[in-house]
């Protein structure tokens, strides 16, 4: 099976810190992508990358930016913590063109106080 | 990303009654899934729709691509406790969107014994 891990399952920062959020793919996948998840909001594409060294920004990437150095993982930074990006933090991942199956991780619940 | 509207926004149910949700969107999209997202885990993908009136089932669950592409309805028969979660619809515009699923608000699913 698929396994995609995030690094921490629930993280607590102050605001102004800079923040890095892990993940990490040990199926070979091309493709990976970040999501918050806040409710009411649904799941929100904040970055994604098709390759290593790639990236594209999502709906909501402002805030954010990532970090793809090797294939197998993908990084997300909040260079600045602010209170709003306080929110549930998933990875994913998927092989090829077709998009459609993605694997998720469990998610990082991150609180900036 | 293409807004996606996805209804009821919850749902509070007894064991045994079937529940429909359905997702609709103002653009065609090529292809339609549903996702769901069991309680402190990330969205699964439960099934995926790739033409317009396509019928599929999964178990319990069917679902339907519309006849317009610019709907679909998932639909559980004889809802059990473990169904509960948040239950995603998600679009993909291949090849304009850049690959990236577009996902609903999510139906947040309560079943009691």
């Amino acid at each position: 099976d698929v396994k995609v891990t995030q690094s921490s399952r629930y993280l607590v920062k102050r605001t102004g810190e800079k923040v890095f959020l892990e993940c990490v793919q040990d199926m070979d996948h091309e493709n990976m992508f970040w999501y918050r998840q806040d409710p009411g909001l649904g799941l929100r594409l904040i970055y994604f990358s098709y390759d290593v060294k790639m990236k594209e920004k999502g709906d909501i990437p402002e805030g954010y930016s990532v970090s793809r150095e090797k294939k197998e993982r993908f990084s997300l930074i909040l260079e600045s913590a602010s209170t709003n990006q306080t929110s549930m933090y998933l990875c994913a991942s998927s092989w090829g063109a077709s998009n459609e199956k993605l694997f998720f991780g469990s998610g990082t619940q991150l609180s900036v106080l | 990303g293409q807004q996606l509207n996805q209804s009821p926004q919850s749902m509070f149910i007894q064991e045994g009654e079937d529940v429909s949700m359905n997702c609709t969107s103002s653009s065609i999209f090529n292809t339609w899934l549903w996702y769901k997202q069991d309680p402190g885990e990330g969205p699964v993908l439960l099934i995926a729709l790739y033409k317009a009136g396509e019928l599929t089932s999964n178990g319990r669950l069917t679902a339907q691509f519309g006849i317009t592409r610019k709907d679909s309805f998932l639909n559980i028969s004889a809802s059990i406790p473990s169904d509960v979660g948040i239950y995603f619809c998600a679009g993909q515009r291949i090849p304009n969107s850049g690959y990236a699923l577009n996902f609903g608000k999510g139906t947040s699913l309560l079943v009691t014994p």
